[in-house]
């Protein structure tokens, strides 16, 4: 067990529609990453959050958005979904700067159907 | 941008026998490497790690790798496989923006499959 926690384990949902994935870090964890785990995509960075803050951007789709609370746990919000959006998403997150090591959660599983 | 490049997409072996997979990566500056692996529906887990000083680092499971700086490499190695080590094994690089940013890049992963 990592101590990063996702919500929900699975989603299957229609196209057109809008999803919140949720994520909790490890206590003490100031920094939150997405990513998005498809079979033709690979591993691909989303967005980086850093207490409170965006930090870095990858390959996040416009239709993408995500953002950390006061409390440190983050939301990706994904709508108008498309059935290439179907995917495993992960959460991770890590601590001080300069600890480049990122621990993930367990993922939330995709499905737009 | 950096890049992570994994040379086998599937690695099928008995048990005991040795494993190596290959791992290159793109930058030519300071880099932080990284294996995780993924066991069949888990998340990633940290197997080891490298940041800096001695090229060959240990990880869990009796994993090892060895940062080889000529040649952009760090691959993964373990003398003896067992039926448990059936995963998918994903080489990253971290791509550090300055500061708290940066993100990790990585390969397209080697499905590991031992047989018993």
């Amino acid at each position: 067990d990592s101590g990063v926690t996702q919500t929900p384990k699975h989603l299957i949902t229609a196209t057109g529609q809008r999803v919140t994935l949720r994520c909790s870090p490890r206590s003490g964890d100031l920094s939150v990453y997405w990513y998005q785990q498809s079979l033709d995509q690979g591993l691909q960075f989303l967005i980086q959050y850093y207490n409170g803050e965006e930090r870095a951007k990858g390959n996040i789709l416009e239709r993408f958005s995500a953002q950390q609370f006061p409390d440190l746990h983050s939301e990706l919000n994904l709508s108008s979904l498309e059935l290439g959006d179907s995917a495993l998403y992960f959460c991770a997150s890590s601590g001080d700067r300069g600890s480049y090591e990122q621990y993930f959660g367990p993922g939330t599983r995709l499905t737009v159907t | 941008a950096q890049s992570v490049s994994q040379h086998n997409h599937h690695v099928i072996l008995s048990e005991a026998a040795s494993l190596e997979l290959g791992c290159n990566y793109s930058y030519g500056g300071t880099v932080n490497l990284f294996w995780y692996v993924q066991y069949p529906g888990q998340h990633l887990q940290l197997l080891l790690k490298y940041f800096s000083g001695d090229p060959l680092v240990k990880g869990i499971k009796g994993f090892e790798a060895e940062f080889i700086k000529s040649k952009f490499s760090f691959n993964l190695r373990k003398p003896s496989v067992q039926w448990s080590d059936t995963a998918e094994y994903f080489c990253a690089v971290f791509q550090n923006y300055g500061g708290s940013q940066g993100n990790l890049i990585f390969g397209k992963g080697t499905k590991l499959s031992v047989k018993p």
